[in-house]
């Protein structure tokens, strides 16, 4: 799980404030996005979900936005904690396949 | 909450030796995976397995690579004779369905000496 050597993008965000992590997708054929959380040492973690039939859907503390036009998709954390910190990585599915492109991540560092 | 788990958590491997990491999905699932991670990269597909077939392999996957379920309830990865560039996390996952979440295990950390 760790991304050493790996150039991720950096977001340094107080705690309590929002995080917005965003992500481009290129395949205009995907129609499900997932985005997950990975822990160093950890496995991918599932946070929340949407279908290209969507462009918002909220889960708790977290909501995904959809814009297919311009194929972006990001990850609003509300009131980020401590625990937050982590990589996070947007993944989508291909229509009528069940394989995950996963993007290259953004590590989000909360500061106390 | 059901989980995908896996074993070993760790395991170093000399060069050319065979490698079964081992996974038990989520119970309801039917559809399996396995994806790999070197240090430093993204998380990458490697195989999809539904109704006791590969359904989709990457070019990763090569002959090297293979996958059985041999019994209900466990899904196995074996690489035959591992590589130095075969060092990686290792994960499982698993699926109720086409299109439906992909829940993954904490990994198996491979390293090939």
């Amino acid at each position: 799980g760790e991304s050493v050597g790996l150039h991720l993008p950096t977001l340094s965000v107080q705690e309590g404030d929002n995080s917005i992590i965003n992500c481009a997708y290129s395949n205009s054929a995907s129609d499900y996005f997932i985005w997950y959380k990975q822990e160093s040492g950890k496995g991918p973690q599932f946070i929340i979900d949407i279908r290209s039939n969507m462009d918002k859907r909220q889960g708790q503390r977290v909501t995904v936005l959809l814009n297919k036009t311009v194929k972006h998709l990001s990850l609003q954390i509300a009131a980020t904690q401590p625990g937050d910190s982590a990589v996070y990585f947007c993944a989508e599915i291909k229509a009528a396949g069940n394989k995950l492109t996963f993007g290259g991540g953004t590590r989000v560092l909360v500061k106390p | 909450e059901p989980e995908v788990t896996q074993t070993p958590s760790h395991q170093v491997t000399q060069m050319g030796q065979e490698v079964i990491l081992r996974c038990v999905p989520i119970s309801n699932h039917l559809y399996f995976y396995w994806y790999r991670q070197i240090l430093g990269q993204k998380v990458e597909f490697l195989v999809s397995f539904y109704n006791n077939e590969i359904s989709e392999k990457s070019e990763i996957f090569d002959d090297q690579f293979s996958v059985e379920r041999p019994d209900g309830s466990n899904f196995t990865l074996k690489i035959r004779s591992t590589k130095l560039e075969d060092s990686a996390m290792y994960f499982c996952a698993s699926s109720r369905g086409e299109g439906n979440t992909i829940y993954f295990g904490e990994g198996s950390w491979l390293t090939v000496v």
